[in-house]
């Protein structure tokens, strides 16, 4: 059964802080998973991905996996009003993605 | 990164007509393009897969009969939904998927609204 989970928020952070945005999913066969975010009326854009257990790192973004635990998280650091958004989590297996319900984050000034 | 353009990005119709939304890939070829649909604060769900060339392949519960997508090139694949009715009103979203890297790229949406 392929699912993905994550908490549907809103997560509130101040401005500067590290949000931490948590997904569990239930296919152990998953290859491949993705962070999209998602403003509200448009279509998700990607942040980023990774493919193998530990961190990796983009600018202000960390994506951390632990496949062991079927466990992906993001991190957005010093957090922006501008980031506030809903955050996708995707999960790739033989090319087709499942995404999770989203979660919300709110980066209040 | 890549480009996906989808028309119309907003559509309304009365019921009973046919719609039909293409998307593009501008600046790569996706021999692989996918079609979504997103209902208010829903997730994405994949209704077809579009590969060039073959028939797509629907997931479970969508009916292929109402859903047409045809993908006649590398970069447009459209999809027609017919004889749309109210519970049809969503937010459709393809993406391509690029032929030399593992990532989808999605265009901005179709927003169809049925009355």
């Amino acid at each position: 059964q392929k699912e993905v989970e994550q908490n549907s928020g809103p997560l509130s952070v101040p401005e500067g802080a590290i949000a931490s945005l948590n997904c569990t999913y239930s296919d152990r066969g998953s290859q491949s998973f993705f962070w999209y975010r998602q403003y509200s009326g448009k279509s998700p854009e990607l942040i980023m991905f990774i493919y193998s257990n530990g961190d990796k790192e983009d600018g202000r973004f960390t994506a951390q996996l632990n496949k062991a635990s079927q466990y992906v998280s993001l991190l957005i650091r010093d957090s922006q009003p501008s980031d506030s958004a809903t955050y996708l989590c995707a999960v790739n297996r033989y090319s087709t993605l499942t995404f999770g319900k989203g979660t919300m984050l709110l980066v209040s000034p | 990164g890549a480009v996906v353009s989808q028309h119309p990005s907003r559509v309304i119709c009365k019921s009973g007509t046919s719609v039909k939304i293409e998307c593009r890939s501008l600046d790569f070829q996706a021999t692989t393009m996918f079609w979504y649909r997103q209902f208010p604060k829903q997730s994405l769900m994949l209704m077809a897969t579009s590969n060039e060339g073959s028939k797509a392949t629907y997931e479970q519960g969508v009916e292929k009969d109402k859903f047409l997508i045809n993908h006649a090139s590398l970069t447009l694949s459209t999809l027609t939904v017919t004889s749309a009715h109210p519970e049809d009103s969503s937010f459709y979203i393809c993406s391509a998927r690029d032929l030399n890297r593992n990532e989808q790229f999605f265009g901005p949406g179709t927003r169809l609204t049925v009355l």
